[in-house]
């Protein structure tokens, strides 16, 4: 059974730190990874997505994969009250399905 | 701006009855799919189409079928409603080579009583 683990939380940060979001996951071919925001009563979009090892910055955000580690982390940086909401990682074991597999998603909430 | 349209935000039904739920992308995405998602269950795809006329199973495929008759708009189908198909229904599309990034409509809150 292909999973995908994150800590359901929530994590709880104040303003202006740093919020670590952590995915675990189990099928060693996945090729590529996701972040979803979802706010409640909302439906998912995506804020990042990565493809091969390392980092990538778009703005606050930092997605960080590991694939020997099978291991995908989400950074916010400088974190707002607007980013209070269920974050979800999603792997697409195969390249070009789209057929998503998603962790249970990490809720986050950024107090004032 | 990609726009994913489901025809309807709450439905309530009655067990046994047959219920459609209709989405709508206008960005020619070639794939679509069907997400049913529950509290402590999260995410779980009911059904995905590739193509006009295709689909594949995902992984809870009992209980629903699917159509696409175009590229715009893929249906799920509810045969006879159950108590246990009570949840949200999101649709999605994507565009290959980034088949991941998907693009969900608002959600269909389905109600079996």
């Amino acid at each position: 059974q292909k999973e995908v683990e994150q800590n359901s939380g929530p994590l709880s940060v104040p303003e202006g730190a740093i919020a670590s979001l952590n995915c675990t996951y189990s099928d060693r071919v996945s090729q590529s990874f996701f972040w979803y925001r979802q706010y409640s009563g909302k439906s998912p979009e995506l804020i990042m997505s990565i493809y091969s090892n390392g980092d990538k910055e778009d703005g606050r955000f930092t997605a960080q994969l590991n694939k020997a580690s099978q291991y995908v982390s989400l950074l916010i940086r400088d974190s707002q009250p607007s980013d209070s909401a269920t974050y979800l990682c999603a792997v697409n074991p195969s390249s070009n399905t789209g057929k998503l597999i998603f962790g249970q998603g990490t809720t986050l909430q950024v107090k004032p | 701006d990609v726009k994913v349209t489901q025809s309807s935000r709450y439905l309530v039904k009655r067990t046994g009855e047959k219920v459609f739920l209709e989405c709508v992308q206008d960005m020619d995405h070639e794939n679509m799919f069907w997400y049913r998602q529950d509290p402590g269950l999260g995410l779980r795809l009911i059904y995905f189409s590739y193509d006009v006329k295709m689909k594949e199973k995902g992984d809870i495929p009992e209980g629903y079928s699917v159509s696409r008759e175009k590229k715009e708009r893929f249906s799920l189908i509810l045969e006879s409603a159950s108590t246990n198909q009570t949840s949200m229904y999101l649709c999605a599309s994507s565009l290959p080579p980034a088949a991941g990034e998907l693009f969900f409509g608002e959600g269909s809150r389905l109600t079996v009583l």
